[in-house]
């Protein structure tokens, strides 16, 4: 079956710009990951869904980042007034489920936010 | 912050040798992931070791895990081309939490 998709593969903004980056999980996915990635560093974790709620957002930076997933599928990740330090490759997983030691996650091929 | 620590950062070889890259982590941890990266763009799962597992082979992979050390390592045995790309280390601690911490990474070129 399909994989997880992100949407836009790139994103070019402008410093002070609002920005929205799309996830669509694996069908049936109750779990859903957000990551960030700069430039030679490990993927970060920001955020993950269990369903439609926000289980563990302690990695999101600052209140400028928010994401939601109100339906328990999609996921979006909003970023207000960007920052030239918030360009990176942004990650999205999916898994079956939080619970149990096979927690396999799937990734996504990411979003290259660029901010000028 | 990043737990996963591997070593080496860049590892070059010949088409045909083995690579082994290790990777250390700081707190225990419920199960320990190896990924791969090509291009710096999405990361494809190679394999899961659970804490109480000390090996694990799949097809020219095999892991090892040594939670006494911390440490895991990832040996790509009869390297070819298509393997060069990035790979990561990433723990998951458990004990309610559900992130991956990824280390910094080993970037592999294998040289045809």
């Amino acid at each position: 079956g399909a994989g997880v998709s992100q949407t836009p593969s790139n994103k070019v903004t402008e410093k002070g710009k609002y920005v929205e980056l799309r996830c669509d999980p694996i069908s049936g996915h109750t779990a859903l990951y957000w990551y960030r990635q700069s430039l030679g560093q490990g993927p970060e974790f920001l955020i993950y869904f269990q369903g439609t709620g926000a289980a563990d957002d302690s990695g999101l930076p600052n209140d400028r980042f928010f994401a939601v997933r109100p339906e328990g599928s999609v996921s979006t990740l909003k970023i207000q007034r960007t920052e030239r330090g918030d360009s990176a490759v942004y990650l999205c997983a999916s898994s079956l489920s939080l619970a149990g030691v096979y927690n396999e996650q799937f990734f996504g091929p990411g979003t290259r936010l660029t901010v000028l | 912050s990043q737990q996963g620590e591997e070593d080496p950062q860049a590892l070059s070889i010949q088409e045909g040798e083995n690579a082994t890259m290790n990777c250390s982590y700081k707190t225990s941890i419920n199960n320990l992931q190896w990924y791969r990266q090509n291009s710096g763009r999405g990361l494809v799962h190679l394999i899961l070791i659970r804490s109480n597992e000390r090996e694990k082979h799949s097809g020219r992979l095999r892991v090892t895990l040594d939670t006494s050390k911390k440490s895991s390592s990832l040996l790509i045995t009869a390297s070819r081309a298509a393997d060069t790309a990035s790979y990561f280390c990433a723990t998951l601690t458990g004990a309610g939490s559900y992130q991956l911490t990824f280390g910094k990474g080993t970037k592999l070129s294998v040289i045809p």
